[in-house]
């Protein structure tokens, strides 16, 4: 069974902080690994990762991938409350779907 | 472009009826796959469909079915409801059928069951 577990579950940080959000994986035969953003609707995409150590950036987000130690990180910084929001991480393995973990509540305040 | 769409978008849905859900997948995706999210057990697989064949089926019940057809709209059915069905259904497109592609999500139907 494809086990992801996202950490911290939650956290409150002020505008213009810089957030940290981790992803550890356990999966047969790794795809990809996706970020999503989720605000009371549809989970938005935000990065796609399949190789180690290569960092993919958008604006002030920015993510990579640790196939070795089976983990991902994404980075936020110079918060917006903009940037309030539930982060879901997913792996992708050989079987055509993907296993989320349970994500990440990100609060910014003003 | 147009996104994922889904219909309906809300319904409520009386203990022992069906419901039927409908997504059209980006224009040029074939892969459509369906997830069930509620918050307790947070997003889960449903199943999964290319070229209007079932590729893979999470673990729920039988009265949860889907199909593709031949235009890679698909539907989602689930019979004899219970209030536990009660959740945001999501579907998904990706363009090919291998992995590694970029999965877009609808903005999901949300299910009430009374």
């Amino acid at each position: 069974e494809d086990k992801v577990v996202q950490s911290p579950l939650s956290l409150v940080v002020h505008e213009g902080d810089t957030v940290t959000l981790n992803c550890s994986y356990e999966v047969t035969n790794f795809r990809s690994l996706l970020w999503y953003k989720q605000e009371k609707k549809a989970p938005t995409f935000l990065f796609m990762l399949t190789s180690s150590g290569i960092e993919k950036k958008s604006g002030r987000l920015s993510s990579i991938l640790d196939k070795k130690e089976l983990f991902s990180i994404l980075n936020i910084t110079a918060t917006q409350t903009g940037d309030s929001a539930i982060y879901l991480c997913a792996v992708e393995g050989d079987d055509y779907k993907l296993s989320f973990g349970a994500g990440t509540t990100v609060t910014v305040r003003a | 472009k147009a996104g994922v769409t889904q219909t309906p978008r809300y319904l409520i849905k009386t203990r022992g009826q069906q419901v039927t859900l409908s997504c059209s997948p980006i224009s040029g995706h074939r892969s459509v796959s369906w997830y069930q999210q509620t918050p307790g057990q947070g997003l889960q697989f449903l199943f999964e469909y290319f070229s209007e064949t079932q590729r893979n089926k999470g673990n729920f019940p039988g009265r949860f079915s889907g199909r593709q057809f031949s235009n890679s709209r698909s539907e989602m059915n689930v019979s004899t409801l219970e209030l536990g069905d009660s959740a945001l259904y999501l579907c998904a497109s990706s363009s090919l059928a291998g992995f590694g592609n970029t999965i877009y999500f609808g903005e999901g139907s949300w299910l009430t069951v009374v």
